[in-house]
């Protein structure tokens, strides 16, 4: 099974840190993706990515940034951490029609 | 512009009773349809896909999804929910870039609780 791995499960921040959340996968697929999960709001894109070095902003990338250097990575930064970033963070992976597979996500607090 | 609507926020149901979560969507293009489920402080997990052919879909943990083009909808069911279904349920329509899977976008979810 195609694994996708976050490096952490839970993330506290300070207001004004820089903060890297990190994703491999393991089934070198092409496509990444990164999602913010809030109550009542879904799923929302925040950027993707359809190979290395190669980025796509999605429907909410104010504020974030990514970073692909290598197929199996994809990172997100935030560059100025504030508290409204406070979120549940998914990454997910695919290749052809298979569908994502996510990451467990991580639960990202600015205090 | 591609949507999906999940009309249903909650339904509770009881356990061994079936099951029905809607989904609607917006697509130009015959879509392509997914069904997730997300347990608590859980990532997403593929329940079934719809790509083309038989418009009934089998998924895992007994789930079901029945596509109807002329209703732009992908309902998911089951004919007897367990106490272990209880969980997020995610609708998605996938669109393709170049001929792989590009973006999905998501409905908002349905929670379901089941009632011993």
């Amino acid at each position: 099974d195609v694994k996708v791995t976050q490096s952490s499960r839970y993330l506290v921040k300070r207001t004004g840190e820089k903060v890297f959340l990190e994703c491999v996968q393991d089934m070198d697929h092409e496509n990444m993706f990164w999602y913010r999960q809030d109550p009542g709001l879904g799923l929302r894109l925040i950027y993707f990515s359809y190979d290395v070095k190669m980025k796509e902003k999605g429907d909410i990338p104010e504020g974030y940034s990514v970073s692909r250097e290598k197929k199996e990575r994809f990172s997100l930064i935030l560059e100025s951490a504030s508290t409204n970033q406070t979120s549940m963070y998914l990454c997910a992976s695919t290749q052809g029609r298979y569908g994502y597979t996510f990451g467990s996500g991580t639960r990202l607090t600015v205090v | 512009a591609q949507s999906v609507t999940q009309p249903d926020i909650h339904i509770t149901v009881s356990e061994g009773a079936s099951l029905e979560l809607r989904c609607n969507y917006s697509y130009g293009a015959t879509p392509y349809l997914f069904w997730y489920v997300q347990s608590p402080g859980q990532g997403l997990q593929l329940l079934l896909k719809y790509f083309s052919g038989d418009t009934l879909v089998q998924g895992i943990k007994g789930f079901e999804a029945e596509f109807k083009r002329s209703q732009s909808s992908f309902n998911l069911r089951k004919p007897s929910v367990h106490w272990s279904d209880a969980a997020e349920y995610f609708c998605a329509v996938g669109l393709l870039v170049g001929g792989s899977q590009g973006n999905l976008i998501f409905g908002k979810g349905t929670k379901l609780s089941v009632k011993p």
